[in-house]
């Protein structure tokens, strides 16, 4: 059984669209977190919830929605797509505490906006 | 703020050869370190991590000492193979607010290793 389970993996679509990328984990972890990862490999966190509750917010456009049915699903909704959003998404998950354990990530979703 | 600052890559070695990709961190207090490895086309898989100053994390032969004196956490390797070709992360775990923590990443460096 796949651990952190994103779908879907590729996604190309047309500028102005809106579209919505699932997340899921099977590991009874408390919070979970999106990340995106840009053409150069940069990886820069987005959003983290924990048992349904926002954590993290960084500075993300409004344009993009998390939504946490509950805390095994967390997934990410795009409005009016920009050429720019463009990237390889990741969802994660990890106990609550990062301190003394990991992350473990989804295969990411390659969303291209044309 | 915290940050995490990688070697940039590409490096390229060939088979058998030694690796070390460097990697330093500002950060207030004392922060658990990470290396993450990304292989093509996959997620991230944690490589190894310390959460101490002068811990050592291994895996797979892979090292890394938790340096608080000189705020690093290189990445060694004595023997390269072709399979250890992928993109390598350093990372931080920064508490924020709350309790919460979350992962600070480098900017990653990719391997390529040749026979």
């Amino acid at each position: 059984d796949t651990a952190v389970s994103q779908t879907p993996k590729y996604l190309v679509t047309q500028m102005g669209n809106d579209k919505s990328i699932k997340c899921e984990q099977n590991l009874g972890h408390d919070t979970m977190y999106w990340y995106k990862q840009d053409s150069k490999k940069f990886l820069k966190i987005m959003f983290s919830y924990n048992n349904k509750e926002l954590i993290i917010n960084e500075t993300v456009p409004n344009r993009f929605s998390p939504k946490s049915p509950d805390k095994a699903h967390l997934n990410l909704h795009i409005n009016s797509l920009e050429l720019g959003d463009s990237a390889v998404y990741f969802c994660a998950s990890s106990p609550l505490r990062l301190m003394n354990t990991e992350a473990f990530f989804g295969q990411g979703t390659r969303l291209t906006v044309v | 703020g915290d940050s995490v600052t990688q070697m940039e890559g590409p490096v390229t070695l060939s088979e058998e050869a030694c690796l070390t990709i460097n990697c330093t961190y500002t950060a207030t207090g004392y922060p658990s370190l990470f290396w993450y490895v990304q292989y093509p086309g996959e997620g991230l898989q944690l490589l190894l991590k310390a959460t101490k100053a002068d811990d050592k994390g291994s895996n797979k032969g892979f090292e890394a000492t938790y340096r608080k004196e000189t705020t690093s956490f290189h990445l060694e390797k004595g023997s390269v193979q072709v399979s250890d070709s992928a993109v390598y992360f350093c990372a931080l775990s920064r508490v924020i607010s709350g309790g919460y923590n979350k992962l600070i990443f480098g900017a990653g460096t990719r391997l390529a290793v040749h026979p």
